[in-house]
């Protein structure tokens, strides 16, 4: 069973950067067969799709092009967790995040969620 | 990448179906077969009830069922019972720079 276990604060000041992990047990950030995915929800922008890691003999990333340039994440093969940065956040930035294994295109296993909030 | 089209509520009766339409376009639902839905209760993570457009995981009961017609994915909900109350949610790869398109939402109600 696999299991994803979310972490990082939940307030956030504007200018600076959310920062935010998920450790995985039952599966391995190296797996030649899952992608590693951050999802964030909130009322105006419902889900939306942030990006992705994964390894398929060397490491890839993906980012959606409404936070390209402000995003990374970044697998942690010795803790086996993966993270996610996203930098000079706004409040329209405040939202649940969750991080999510998708195998091609479905999402079977989601983190507990973290709101983070944004201050104007 | 626009959201996916959703109703924003659906609802019925126990024990009646219900079902949900999800529209897109021929860049995502219509150009691949990975189409899935979520159920999401109050304060919790979705949860996947059907994925690759017909599929049910394991433990998801057989009365979620889903379908395709060209660019438009539907989720139905039979025998509806008091604990199918939630948000649903439907996605479909995109391919491109947008891997991943989420639906707008439905609230289904059991009456």
């Amino acid at each position: 069973q696999v299991q994803l276990q979310q972490s990082g604060p939940g307030l956030v000041k504007p200018s600076q950067t959310l920062s935010l992990t998920c450790a995985i047990s039952g599966d391995s950030v190296s797996s030649n067969s899952a992608t590693w995915n951050w999802i964030r929800q909130s009322p105006s922008r419902g889900l939306e799709w942030l990006g992705r890691t994964y390894y398929r003999s060397k490491w890839y990333n993906d980012y959606a092009v409404s936070v390209k340039g402000r995003i990374s994440i970044n697998p942690d093969t010795s803790k086996n967790q993966f993270s996610l940065h996203l930098n000079s956040v706004t409040p329209e930035d405040t939202a649940v995040y969750y991080c999510m294994r998708l195998l091609v295109a479905t999402g079977d296993y989601w983190g507990q969620g973290t709101l983070v909030t944004v201050p104007s | 990448q626009s959201a996916l089209t959703q109703p924003p509520s659906a609802s019925g009766s126990p024990g009646q179906s219900v079902t949900i339409s999800c529209t897109g376009t021929s860049g995502d639902i219509g150009g691949y077969d990975y189409v899935s839905w979520y159920q999401q209760h109050p304060g919790k993570a979705p949860k996947l009830m059907i994925y690759e457009v017909t599929k049910r995981p394991s433990g998801v009961p057989d009365r979620f069922s889903g379908s395709k017609s060209g660019n438009t994915a539907s989720l139905t909900v039979s025998g509806l019972q008091a604990e199918d109350e939630a948000d649903y949610y439907c996605s479909s790869y995109a391919g491109g720079n947008n891997i991943l398109v989420f639906g707008t939402g439905t609230k289904v109600t059991v009456l």
